[in-house]
């Protein structure tokens, strides 16, 4: 079974550039989600997808931070503009039950490792 | 805020040698606990999870124990090898839309 996939793997930008990641969950994976992973620290959660709609964007600067899904499937995930403490590893995820994740555990991909300058 | 935590952030381990990590979580409504071993340049790889009405489970050389009373969970790694050096993170369950709680992880380091 291939595993979540995402790119690029790294980027370097300016502060005030823009820049996007994609993810391709896990086929059959209805349940998606993006993490920031500062280094050091553990992944917070910035958005979740349940199909193309999202169940929890709370922790999402959405001054800066946008994400879709579209069609269920693939997602992006835009920043614009970035700031210096955007630097960061993001971090894609996916699991197979649309609810709770009490039975399913979120597989993740490698990440984008992003570094503002 | 509740959150989820870790009491060791390095932890040294020979080879061969069983280890446990430990972590705290203070949210008491949490229901489902997971392990995930992230290596340098990767994304977590989950290990095992473990439901609240359990208080252990086991998987091919590892075994997670939760204590709910003192709100404590331990992840045992048994014979340590070279290949576990990773840093560790528990996560836990809140709330109803599967959002996972990540602690600030432990770093495993095997010395041969």
């Amino acid at each position: 079974e291939a595993g979540v996939a995402q790119s690029p793997r790294y980027k370097i930008i300016e502060k005030r550039q823009s820049v996007a990641f994609w993810c391709n969950p896990i086929s059959g994976h209805a349940t998606l989600y993006w993490y920031q992973q500062i280094l050091g620290q553990g992944p917070k959660l910035l958005i979740q997808f349940q199909n193309n709609g999202v169940v929890d964007d709370s922790q999402l600067p959405k001054d800066r931070f946008s994400a879709e899904r579209l069609k269920g499937v693939d997602s992006t995930l835009k920043i614009q503009p970035a700031k210096l403490e955007d630097s960061a590893v993001y971090l894609c995820a996916s699991s197979l039950r649309p609810d709770r994740a009490s039975n399913q555990p979120q597989h993740f991909g490698d990440g984008t490792r992003l570094s503002i300058l | 805020g509740e959150s989820v935590g870790l009491h060791l952030p390095t932890l040294s381990v020979q080879e061969g040698d069983n280890s446990i990590i430990n972590c705290a979580y203070s949210n008491s409504a949490s229901d489902y606990f997971i392990w995930y071993k992230q290596e340098s340049g990767k994304g977590p790889q989950f290990i095992i999870d473990i439901r609240s009405n359990m208080d252990k489970r086991q998987g091919q050389r590892v075994t997670v124990l939760l204590n709910k009373t003192v709100k404590h969970l331990s992840l045992q790694i048994a014979a340590t090898q070279p290949g576990d050096s990773a840093v560790y993170f528990c996560a836990e369950n809140t709330g109803t839309a599967s959002k996972l709680t990540f602690g600030t992880g432990t770093r495993l380091q095997v010395t041969l």
